[in-house]
């Protein structure tokens, strides 16, 4: 296992159509989080997973997105109805269980969407 | 919403230099990391300090922490073209339970050789 992979790593799609993304994280981690992040800021958060429980969702996960994690393992993240303002490079990470709140996230590569 | 602001925006040196980087937070925090993203990438992470910690090192990077002033600082020593990136600070949360970082907006450094 070498880390995190995302899929796809480039995606270009028409408004109003729908986009799926999977992230693969790291076998051991239990704790999956998705991140977007726009040209020049920094990432938001959108979301996480302890095994397959959604516990956090930021108010930027509008109802036109929604992510699983059925088995605990890999995640998907999908847009309905994309918007141009969904243009973003969505982040994926994950950490294993934190020690006193401590722990570092490994980051995938991500997946930049681009809505046209 | 971004917790945190870096300062400066953005940093040009020459290769040898050293670069210092300043990352300010708004809340209480348990931990503060800095990562590194080459462009269009996802982040690497360089380092955490817990707010008990007020320095640590690791290679060539020093991070300071100041809880009073709600600050961080970043050096990086002997830069490399290699150090070309942006470096984000990201603030972890001091409630049990509640796992996101928090980003600030980044300072994307330049190294000139």
């Amino acid at each position: 296992d070498t880390g995190v992979s995302q899929d796809p790593r480039h995606k270009i799609t028409k408004r109003g159509q729908n986009v799926t993304f999977r992230c693969d994280p790291i076998s051991e981690h239990n704790r999956l989080y998705w991140y977007r992040q726009t040209l020049g800021q920094g990432p938001e958060f959108l979301t996480y997973f302890q095994n397959e429980a959604q516990l956090e969702k930021s108010r930027l996960l509008s109802d036109r997105f929604s992510a699983e994690r059925p088995k605990g393992s890999f995640s998907t993240l999908e847009i309905q109805r994309t918007e141009q303002g969904d243009s973003a490079m969505y982040l994926c990470a994950s950490s294993s269980e934190p020690v006193l709140l401590y722990n570092e996230q490994f980051f995938g590569p991500g997946t930049r969407l681009t809505v046209l | 919403s971004q917790q945190g602001e870096e300062d400066p925006q953005a940093l040009s040196i020459q290769e040898g230099e050293n670069a210092t980087m300043n990352c300010s937070y708004k809340t209480s925090i348990n931990n503060l990391q800095w990562y590194r993203q080459n462009s269009g990438r996802g982040l690497v992470h360089l380092i955490l300090i817990r707010s008990n910690e007020r320095e640590k090192h690791s290679g060539r990077l020093r991070v300071t922490l100041d809880t009073s002033k709600k600050s961080s600082s970043l050096l990086i020593t002997a830069s490399r073209a290699a150090d070309t990136a942006s470096y984000f600070c990201a603030t972890g949360p001091i409630v049990q339970g509640a796992q996101k970082l928090v980003f600030g907006q980044g300072t994307r450094l330049t190294i000139n050789p």
